[in-house]
């Protein structure tokens, strides 16, 4: 099946910092998302992009499909990014199934 | 908003014990699933559902059973809970229909077996 790699596996950052998170996958994807789970366990969809750049405020996500991952971008960190960020893709022709990456876990310091 | 709500967010059981983890949204999602998430292995799917009383194997099935007799609700069954069965529990769903098939998290559930 389809490997999802996620990198760095840890990010340790000043608050202000800026930070790339990297996705990359191993085959053709429908759908891609981007997640951050907080200190409480809680995932919070941040962006659905299979492709293209969309922004939300401080967050930017880039998926590159033809070349095979996507970056989450995060600008002038705040505490409160602190978590995992997960990415998951779901696989053409797969039915729904959605396979996640093992996380980066960010950890900002005030 | 999109509201997904799990029966507990702990939980304690003893080796041997039937589990039932309930899974509710309120969004008419047709999808719902069952992630279990492990330290340095990320998210795993257990068991997902695309219509009442349908159900199809994840990744992860052994030990683990699903029912869907109502659409909103998915519920993920330990028949006999084991130590390693000890993990966090994440229900989701999505819609195919919306167009930007996004999954939607409940709290989650920490589940510890004795």
């Amino acid at each position: 099946g389809i490997q999802v790699e996620q990198s760095p596996p840890d990010l340790i950052l000043q608050e202000g910092a800026n930070s790339t998170l990297r996705c990359n996958f191993s085959d053709s994807v429908n759908n891609l998302q981007w997640f951050h789970q907080n200190p409480w366990g809680q995932l919070i969809n941040l962006f659905y992009i299979p492709s293209g750049t969309k922004q939300n405020g401080r967050l930017s996500a880039t998926t590159v499909a033809t070349e095979r991952y996507s970056l989450l971008y995060i600008s002038s960190s705040q505490t409160t990014d602190s978590g995992v960020y997960f990415c998951a893709v779901e696989q053409k022709n797969r039915d729904d199934k959605i396979i996640f990456g093992k996380g980066t876990r960010l950890h900002i310091l005030p | 908003d999109v509201k997904v709500t799990q029966s507990s967010r702990y939980l304690v059981k003893r080796t041997g014990e039937k589990v039932f983890l309930e899974c509710v949204q309120d969004m008419d999602h047709e999808n719902m699933f069952w992630y279990r998430q492990d330290p340095g292995l990320g998210l795993r799917l257990i068991y997902f559902s695309y219509d009442v009383k349908m159900k199809e194997k994840g990744d992860i099935p052994e030990g683990y059973s699903v029912s869907r007799e109502k659409k909103e609700r998915f519920s993920l069954i330990l028949e006999s809970a084991s130590t390693n069965q000890t993990s966090m529990y994440l229900c989701a769903s999505s819609s195919p229909t919306s167009g930007q098939e996004t999954q939607y998290f409940g709290p989650g559930t920490r589940l510890l077996v004795l």
